[in-house]
């Protein structure tokens, strides 16, 4: 069964400082990981999607890494804002089926 | 393009009342999924559609049931509420197995 984690739990960080945020995975077998955003009170906005044949995507000051031989993504945020703030979900698509499964999140706070 | 919508946005129920959660996309999609949100559970999927006519268990069914009316919506219907049901649901929606998972604005339900 796959298992995803996010380590850690909880980042604050100072105005301008880069965010790095880790995923991990247990099943190699995968379509594709995708990143996303969670507003206190809201739904999930999707950040960037990775195929399992890509090592990256970019989009604008994020960057998501994939290494799906050691089951891991890192998200990358380039000078964080206080906007950032939010909470990032990683999902991974397994080969097997149709269903994202989810890792626990990680709450970040930039302060100004 | 409204996306993924869902109604109601609150909704407080007694134990043992029914009540149907509605879920509609715009965007043409094959897939449909309705998941819930718990503190310290995280995104748990319930039931999804990979097409229209079909429906499959995800990690949590018990005490639910879905219908996919037709290609644009998707229902989940709680038959007798429980306490243990009370929760944030999303809605959400892909075109392929490939491509990004787009999600609802949530509903949140409290069964008292």
């Amino acid at each position: 069964k796959q298992e995803v984690t996010q380590i850690p739990a909880a980042l604050s960080v100072p105005e301008g400082e880069n965010l790095v945020l880790n995923c991990s995975f247990t099943d190699s077998a995968i379509y594709n990981l995708q990143w996303f955003r969670q507003d206190p009170g809201k739904g999930l906005t999707s950040l960037l999607l990775i195929q399992s044949s890509q090592r990256e995507q970019t989009s604008g000051r994020l960057n998501a890494s994939l290494d799906k031989s050691s089951g891991r993504s890192t998200l990358y945020i380039a000078a964080s804002q206080p906007g950032d703030s939010a909470t990032y979900l990683c999902a991974v698509i397994g080969t097997a089926g149709n269903k994202l499964t989810f890792g626990g999140g990680t709450r970040v706070l930039v302060k100004p | 393009n409204a996306g993924v919508t869902q109604t109601p946005k609150f909704q407080v129920l007694k134990t043992g009342q029914s009540m149907t959660l509605q879920c509609a996309q715009d965007m043409n999609h094959n897939s449909m999924y309705w998941y819930r949100q718990d503190p310290g559970m995280g995104l748990r999927l319930i039931y999804y559609s990979a097409s229209e006519g079909t429906t499959d268990k995800g990690e949590v069914p018990n005490g639910y049931n879905v219908s996919r009316l037709n290609k644009r919506e998707f229902s989940l219907r709680l038959e007798s509420a429980a306490p243990s049901q009370t929760s944030v649901y999303f809605c959400a929606s892909r075109s392929g197995s490939r491509e990004t998972q787009y999600f609802g604005p949530g509903t949140r339900l409290l069964v008292l």
